[in-house]
C-alpha cells in the first residue's frame, strides 16, 4: 500500500510571507500531482511532475520531485489570501491506484 | 470545454434510505472515478468506470455501487444509509484510465450529502 504523508497538516501564515509543504512516501512513484481545493469546489489540479529531480514553477509556486521519486515538495513564496486552501498531493504508482495525501490546510491572512 | 459537473450539489437523506448520484465527465474523457471526503479520513477512493467497466476498487462496502453509461456519465449509488456516509462526493474525470500515465484528474464541484 502506497501511503503519502503531507506536512504540515495545518498552515496559518500572514500575507507576504514564503511557505513550504511536504509530501513524503515511502514508494516510489511514477508521477506526482498536485491540487488545491477552495472551499465548497473539487481540487483544481495544479501541476504534474514526473521527473526525478524535477522543478516546476507556476507564478510564485514552486514545485520540486525528489530525486528518487518518493517525495515532493510544494513552496509558496510571498503568499496571498488568494493562496488560501487545501493543499493535496497524489501520487501514481504504474499500474495502481491514484493515491492522495491527507492535504495541508493553508491559511493566508491579509 | 465544459468542466466536470455533479448533481445534486446538495443532499440531505435519512438513515436506511438509498441515495443516486450522478456526474457528467469532460467532453471526450472516458475514465470517471469518484470519491468521499471527510475531514476525518481525507480523500478516499471509491472506484474508477472506463469505457462502460469498473477497473478499480477502493475499500468501501458494498453499500456504495457505480456505473457507467455509453456516454461515459456516470452515477453512484449508496443504499441503507448510515450517519457516517455523510461526506463530499467527488467525481473526476480523465483522458486516461489509471495505470496509463500520469492519470490527471479533473474534478467536479462535489455533491454534499447529509445522513440524518
Amino acid at each position: 500500500t502506497q501511503l503519502l504523508e503531507q506536512s504540515p497538516q495545518f498552515l496559518s501564515i500572514q500575507e507576504g510571507e514564503n511557505l513550504t509543504v511536504y509530501c513524503n512516501s515511502s514508494s516510489v512513484f511514477s508521477s506526482l500531482q498536485w491540487y488545491r481545493q477552495e472551499p465548497g469546489e473539487g481540487p483544481v489540479l495544479l501541476v504534474t511532475v514526473v521527473t526525478g529531480g524535477e522543478v516546476k514553477k507556476l507564478k510564485r509556486l514552486t514545485f520540486q520531485f525528489g530525486d528518487a521519486r518518493k517525495d515532493s515538495s510544494l513552496h509558496i513564496t510571498a503568499a496571498q489570501p488568494g493562496d488560501t486552501g487545501l493543499y493535496l498531493c497524489a501520487g501514481v504508482a504504474a499500474g495502481n491506484k491514484l493515491t492522495f495525501g491527507g492535504g495541508t490546510r493553508v491559511l493566508v491572512k491579509p | 470545454k465544459a468542466g466536470v459537473t455533479q448533481t445534486p450539489r446538495y443532499l440531505i437523506k435519512t438513515r436506511g434510505q438509498q441515495v443516486t448520484l450522478s456526474c457528467s465527465p469532460i467532453s471526450g474523457h472516458r475514465s470517471v472515478s469518484w470519491y468521499q471526503q471527510t475531514p476525518g479520513q481525507g480523500l478516499q477512493f471509491l472506484f474508477e468506470y472506463f469505457s462502460e467497466t469498473q477497473r478499480n476498487k477502493g475499500n468501501f462496502p458494498g453499500r456504495f455501487s457505480g456505473r457507467q453509461f455509453s456516454n461515459s456519465r456516470s452515477e453512484m449509488n449508496v443504499s441503507t444509509l448510515e450517519l457516517g456516509d455523510s461526506a463530499l462526493y467527488l467525481c473526476a474525470s480523465s483522458l486516461v484510465a489509471q495505470g496509463r500515465g500520469s492519470y490527471e484528474q479533473y474534478f467536479g464541484p462535489g455533491t454534499r450529502l447529509t445522513v440524518t
